[in-house]
């Protein structure tokens, strides 16, 4: 149980395009999902909570004109990076956990999706 | 300001012995801690946790310390398999909040 997935897993785009993430909480209702950013050999860093139904909460310092971020169902989550810029490229992982779980501190990963602006 | 730090980047442990990971916290209202363990290209997998009314919980061949006082917990990993070689993640809550914060990982390889 608690399986997350995320599509694309790798996505290449050109400076100045949009892209859209997916994060999807497959055998269990997603309460609440998280967006992490990862560099290479760093520390996974928090950039947003989304509660389904209403506005993402964004960590100090990521801009939310940039990073939209859209929990419309207990099931799915989507960040989209408008305006990418090479700046932008990382590694984007989700996370989910529930409400209704006992531990609902604990939060479930995806693979994660490996971002490349060019 | 790092309130979690791992402040060892790598660790090698022989197969069958003893792995420690160490995890600092500076922030005194975390109550709830956890053990995620990663490999490349992939997301965290949960693997323990403990909460700050405990000094230890076990799980398998998984044991996690934690001591209080000093703001410190360790994994004990025994015995060491080649199948745990990835980084290490401890993450720390406050006030029953979900939001998580993670220390910068700890790179272990097991020789066999």
């Amino acid at each position: 149980g608690a399986v997350v997935s995320q599509h694309p897993s790798w996505v290449i785009c050109k400076s100045g395009t949009s892209v859209k993430i997916e994060c999807r909480s497959l055998d269990f209702q997603a309460t609440t999902m998280f967006w992490y950013r990862q560099f290479p050999k760093q520390s996974l860093m928090l950039m947003a909570t989304s509660n389904e139904g209403s506005k993402a909460t964004y960590e100090q310092g990521v801009e939310k004109d940039k990073f939209l971020i859209n929990h419309a169902s207990l099931t799915l989550s989507t960040l989209t990076v408008t305006s990418a810029h090479p700046e932008d490229s990382s590694f984007y992982i989700c996370s989910a956990s529930s409400s209704q779980q006992a531990r609902y501190y604990e939060q479930y990963f995806g693979p994660g999706t490996r971002l490349t602006v060019t | 300001d790092q309130q979690v730090k791992q402040n060892s980047p790598s660790l090698s442990v022989q197969e069958g012995r003893i792995s420690i990971l160490n995890c600092d916290y500076t922030n005194s209202m975390f109550d709830y801690f956890l053990w995620y363990k990663k490999y490349p290209a992939e997301g965290p997998t949960f693997l323990i946790s403990i909460s700050s009314i405990k000094d230890k919980n076990e799980d398998g061949r998984f044991t996690v310390f934690l001591n209080k006082s000093a703001k410190h917990l360790s994994l004990h990993i025994v015995p060491s398999q080649p199948g745990d070689s990835a980084v290490y993640f401890c993450a720390a809550s406050a006030g029953g909040a979900q939001k998580l914060v993670f220390g910068q990982g700890t790179r272990l390889t097991i020789n066999p």
